[in-house]
C-alpha cells in the first residue's frame, strides 16, 4: 500500500531536549516536505526537499533542521524544542515532476507538546 | 503574493442543513490549482478535491459541490443536507505552476454539524 508514515505519532516532550520525528514513504517519491499546523494559521510548510541530498527552507524553518540522506526518509529534527514549537507536523511527499500537477500524500500527522 | 483566505473560522449548523465553506485566494500564476481537504477529529488529512485554474466547471459529488469563480477568485464548498459525521475542519489550498508541490493552505473552517 503506498503511504507516508510517520513516527512517533504522539510526543511529550521538555523543552531543550532533541527529538527526532521519522518521515518515511514507499512510493520513489523525489519530493518530500514538512508542515506544521496551528490553531488559526493553518498548515505551513517548513522545510522541503526535491531530491537526495537536496533541502531547502520553506516558510517556517526556524528551530527545524532536516536531512535527506535516502530518498525514502525526510526526518525532522528539533535540536532544542521550546513551547512554541507544541504543534501538530505532517510530511508529505510527491512525484516532484516540474510544471505539472503532483499528488500530495501527506502522513497521518504527529501531535508534538513541548513542556 | 500567494495566499488563501478562508474568512470563517467556525460555522455551526444543525443536521440536514446546507452550509457553504468560503475560499478566496490570491496568485499572480495563470496556472494553479485549488483544493480542499477536510480534517476530522482523528487529525489525518483527507483529500475532497482538486480544481486546476483552466476548469471552472462546478462540480458536484454526491452532498458536496464546488464552485470555482475566477473572477471573484473563490473556490467555495456547500455540503447539502449536512451530517453529523461532516463536523470537521476544513481547509482550501493553492498551489501554482512554478512550485505544483508547495500548497499554502487558508486557516481552516471548522465545521460542527448538531444533531
Amino acid at each position: 500500500e503506498a503511504q507516508v508514515t510517520q513516527n512517533p505519532r504522539y510526543l511529550i516532550t521538555v523543552t531543550g531536549k532533541k527529538l527526532t520525528v521519522t518521515c518515511s514513504q514507499n512510493m520513489n517519491h523525489e519530493y518530500m516536505s514538512w508542515y506544521r499546523q496551528d490553531p488559526g494559521l493553518g498548515l505551513r510548510q517548513i522545510y522541503y526537499s526535491m531530491n537526495v541530498e537536496v533541502t531547502d527552507k520553506g516558510d517556517v524553518p526556524e528551530g527545524y533542521k532536516v536531512s535527506r540522506k535516502e530518498k525514502r526518509n525526510f526526518p525532522l529534527i528539533l535540536e532544542s524544542p521550546s513551547p512554541n514549537q507544541t504543534s501538530l507536523y505532517f510530511c508529505a511527499s510527491s512525484t516532484g515532476a516540474q510544471r505539472r500537477y503532483n499528488e500530495q500524500f501527506f502522513g497521518p500527522g504527529t501531535r508534538l507538546t513541548v513542556l | 503574493a500567494q495566499k488563501v483566505t478562508q474568512a470563517q473560522t467556525e460555522i455551526s449548523v444543525v443536521e440536514k442543513e446546507d452550509v457553504t465553506l468560503d475560499c478566496v485566494y490570491e496568485t499572480r500564476d495563470t496556472t494553479y490549482y485549488l483544493f480542499w481537504y477536510k480534517q476530522p477529529p482523528s487529525g489525518e488529512l483527507v483529500f475532497l478535491i482538486r480544481r486546476n485554474s483552466f476548469d471552472e466547471q462546478n462540480e458536484i459529488s454526491g452532498r458536496y459541490s464546488w464552485n470555482f469563480q475566477k473572477s471573484t477568485s473563490s473556490f467555495n464548498f456547500t455540503i447539502t443536507a449536512s451530517q453529523v459525521v461532516d463536523s470537521a475542519v476544513y481547509f482550501c489550498a493553492l498551489s501554482e505552476a512554478g512550485n505544483t508541490d508547495k500548497l499554502i493552505f487558508g486557516t481552516g473552517t471548522r465545521l460542527q454539524v448538531f444533531p
